[in-house]
């Protein structure tokens, strides 16, 4: 199976930061990867798809690069709701795989 | 507005089955793959399970193969999820999800989640 490596695992940030996570595949999933936002005791939510799409609905602060084995997503101008865990997919082949989450918190 | 609705969880013994329900509505799953993805308690997601649109095709995790069975009944608009065999360490919160969604070679992702169902596997 395909290990996705994610990091960081947690991450202080303020209001109006910029900041990024990346994932890094166990090796080249093309742009299979997609980018989901956990609240607590919610179901995730799609993000980015195809590595670097927003997802309907989503606001353009969230952005989403790379091809390959490593990906990056990026969130402008932190606002307080985007406070939450932030999960990689990578669905390029059988089994998905997850990585293990960055947990984002307000410093 | 398209919405999936999770049901079937509960409290089983090791070693017990349980069947989890995905229902749909506004939005025809016949026209989707569709997945099952948990959660551990304080931990991350693990997908879990995926079946495609005309329900011939399924795949799983090394994790639950063997013991878990996804299916579908289009005409019910529903999906399953068949576990026997129970462990404690599948002891989560089950989402099912639309997708993923694939249309000439893009991967759309998982787009539609269940609010999720809680199965504990416990003597």
């Amino acid at each position: 199976a395909i290990q996705m490596t994610q990091s960081p695992s947690s991450l202080s940030a303020s209001v109006g930061d910029r900041v990024t996570i990346t994932c890094r595949a166990s090796q080249g999933i093309r742009n299979d990867l997609g980018w989901y936002q956990q609240k607590p005791g919610k179901a995730p939510k799609l993000l980015i798809y195809a590595a670097s799409s927003l997802q309907s609905g989503v606001p353009s602060r969230f952005s989403g690069s790379g091809s390959g084995t490593d990906f990056t997503l990026t969130i402008n101008t932190l606002q307080p709701e985007d406070f939450a865990t932030y999960y990689c997919l990578q669905d390029y082949n059988y089994p998905h795989t997850f990585g293990q989450g960055t947990r984002l918190e307000i410093k | 507005e398209a919405q999936l609705l999770d049901s079937g969880g509960g409290l089983v013994q090791p070693g017990g089955s349980l069947r989890l329900s995905c229902a749909a509505s506004g939005v025809t799953l016949r026209n989707y793959a569709m997945s099952w993805v948990r959660q551990a308690p304080g931990k991350g997601l693990e997908w879990v399970s995926e079946i495609n649109a005309g329900g011939d095709r399924t795949y799983y995790a090394d994790s639950v193969k063997g013991r878990f069975t996804i299916s579908r009944d289009n005409s019910k608009n529903t999906l399953y999820l068949q576990m026997n065999s129970l462990r404690a360490e599948d002891t989560a919160v089950y989402y099912c999800a639309r997708g993923v969604v694939v249309v000439a070679a893009t991967s759309y992702g998982m787009d539609v989640w269940g609010q999720g169902t809680t199965v504990t596997v416990s003597s």
